[in-house]
């Protein structure tokens, strides 16, 4: 299985701010990568697929990029709904695997 | 508009089934593959298994294998995941999502899951 690794598992951050998750993946996977945003007791809603398409509906604060195996999530101006877990996915091959997610809460 | 709505929760001791409705509307039933993720509390997302509702082809994490049975009912577009042999490790919330192309493994609608405790 394609093993998943995220960074930081967690960051502080002020509503206004730049904030960028890093997610890796153990092997290529060209742009077989996708971003989830989870709420608590919420499931997880995709913001990105294929690395860098943003999903219908999602602000355009969310951006993605990358390819191979580094990939990163940037959201440009951070806002109070933004507080959350967000989690990586590969969609190279079953079975698709996620990352451990990293958690973005209230400096 | 598109929407998964999941049965609710289910409490079985130790060694017991589970089944788990995934009723969806708002789109072709069978035009999109459905899968099944789950997350234990305070835990990460782990793939469980998929089908495709027009074929009724399945497949299973190597870890489910024996244990994991999806089906469906196309008459009322529903998806079932029945797991067996029930553990306290298989203690987690149970989300069904629709794939966003056929064929592909990125998932763009999800149910509100259903909560499955295994107790005795």
């Amino acid at each position: 299985d394609i093993q998943m690794t995220q960074s930081p598992s967690s960051l502080s951050a002020s509503v206004g701010d730049r904030v960028t998750v890093s997610c890796r993946a153990s092997q290529m996977i060209s742009s077989y990568l996708n971003w989830y945003q989870q709420r608590p007791g919420k499931a997880p809603k995709l913001l990105i697929y294929a690395a860098s398409n943003v999903q219908s509906g999602v602000p355009s604060r969310f951006s993605g990029s990358g390819s191979g195996t580094d990939f990163t999530l940037t959201i440009s101006s951070l806002q109070p709904e933004d507080f959350a877990v967000y989690f990586c996915q590969q969609s190279y091959r079953l079975p698709p695997t996620f990352g451990p997610g990293t958690k973005v809460d209230v400096k | 508009q598109v929407q998964l709505v999941q049965s609710g929760t289910e409490v079985r001791k130790p060694g017991a089934s589970v089944k788990v409705s995934c009723k969806a509307s708002g789109y072709t039933f069978i035009k999109y593959d459905i899968h099944w993720v789950r997350q234990a509390t305070g835990q990460g997302l782990e793939w469980m298994g998929w089908m495709n509702p027009k074929i009724g082809q399945t497949g299973y994490a190597q870890t489910f294998q024996g244990r994991l049975t999806i089906t469906r009912n196309t008459s009322i577009s529903t998806i079932y995941m029945e797991l067996s042999s029930l553990r306290s490790e298989d203690t987690a919330v149970y989300y069904c999502a629709r794939a966003l192309r056929v064929g592909e493994l990125s998932f763009d609608y999800w149910g509100q899951g259903t909560q499955v405790t295994g107790s005795s």
